[in-house]
Parts: structure tokens; sequence; C-alpha cells
């Protein structure tokens, strides 16, 4: 079935620390793959959709500046945090659609756990 | 951002019970709703779809009245294994992103 690698599973970094998270998707193609952040006890948020070869697209109240997407291959999309700060410790989680029909669910990643000290 | 609904539970049942749980969401031309099972802190994983025809899936059945824009999930036969929260999950009608609920959290007990 389809699976989604996401690395690193978890980080402890000092504030104003830049992170890196990547997102591949193993074996198959993603034009789209997506960006997800869960706080404790709450949904999962919705970030920005990651969108291969292009800009990606932010959801209203996610600064671009801060969280950098790019999304150079088919398989591979990388979210940085830049100069994190405690309140970005959170669960970040990618996700990717193997197909295009409008039932095809998404794969996620294991997700990243995110603590800035 | 478009409202998807669910009692945040804890339901607490003993292994064998049934248990359902509800979701109410908000926009009438969502396309697509799915089931989620997410372990605690833990990545989301795919339970089922939900179609309006209904859909089991062993001890699992989902309902989709979208008429009333309602979801359902049904567990018969709770195992302890069951223990997880259970997302509610709607497809907007434009692009592909998902839209969480927060999710109903259940404990199995012996």
């Amino acid at each position: 079935g389809a699976v989604v690698s996401q690395h690193p599973s978890r980080v402890i970094c000092k504030s104003g620390t830049s992170v890196k998270i990547e997102c591949r998707s193993l074996d198959f193609q993603a034009t789209t793959m997506f960006w997800y952040r869960q706080f404790p006890k709450k949904s999962l948020m919705l970030m920005a959709t990651s969108n291969e070869g292009s800009k990606a697209t932010y959801e209203q109240g996610v600064e671009k500046d801060k969280f950098l997407i790019n999304h150079a291959s088919l398989t591979l999309s990388t979210l940085t945090v830049t100069s994190a700060h405690p309140e970005d410790s959170s669960f970040y989680i990618c996700s990717a659609r193997p197909g295009t029909g409008l039932n095809q669910p998404q794969h996620f990643g294991d997700g990243t756990r995110l603590s800035i000290l | 951002r478009k409202e998807v609904e669910q009692d945040p539970g804890p339901f607490n049942v003993p292994e064998g019970a049934t248990v359902a749980f509800n979701c109410t969401y908000s926009n009438s031309a969502s396309q697509s709703f799915f089931w989620y099972r997410q372990d605690c802190r833990k990545e989301p994983k795919l339970l089922m779809s939900v179609y309006s025809s209904g859909n089991e899936d062993g001890r699992f059945t989902a309902q989709l009245n979208r008429a009333s824009q309602y979801i359902s999930l049904l567990i018969r036969d709770s195992k302890l294994s069951d223990s997880a929260t259970y997302l509610c999950v709607v497809k907007e009608e434009t692009g592909y992103a998902l839209n969480f609920g927060k999710g109903t959290s259940l404990l199995v007990t012996p």
C-alpha cells in the first residue's frame, strides 16, 4: 500500500534554531502534499498545501516566512520551521494522496514531535 | 474554515460493548468522508471511508446522512485494542486537503 515516510520523528532544539522536516512518498508520486499541525488535545489543523514545482498555499494565520515549504520533486516535500520558539512546539504531520480520484484517502507520515526549549 | 463537530468523550465502555460515535459537518458541498483512528502521540490512520449507502468492515459500520450532514461510526463487540481517538474527517469540495474533527476518545476496559 501507499507509504509516506516522515523524518525526523522527534526533535528537541533550543529556541532560535531552524528545524527541517522531510516528507517522502515512498512508492508513489505526489504532486500535492499537505502539512498539518496538532497541538495537545486539539484537532489536526492544515497549515499548508505543498505543490510540486510551485509555491505552497498557506492557510490563514500560518506565516509563510516562518514555515518554509519546498516541494522540489514528486516524492519529497520539506517543511522548515525557521527560528523556532517554544510556541512552535507541536506535532507536525505530512500527508499525500496516491491517486486523483475524489474519494482517495490521504496517507500520513509518522509525524514529527517538535519540542523547543 | 468549515466546521466538523464531534463529541470529544471520553467514552468508557466494557469489552464486548457496542459504541456509536457521531459527527456533524457544516459544509453541505463536502465531497468525501472518512473515519481515522489516532493512537496517543501517533499519526492518524485511515479506518474507513463513509458512503451514503453505508459501509461495513468487520465490527465497524459507518454511515453518512447527507441531508442531515451527519456521519456515524458504530463499533460492535469492542476490544481493548479499539481504545484510541476516532477522528471524523471531511474533504471539502475544492482541493484535496482534509478537515478534521477534534476526535472522540474511546477507552475500552476489561
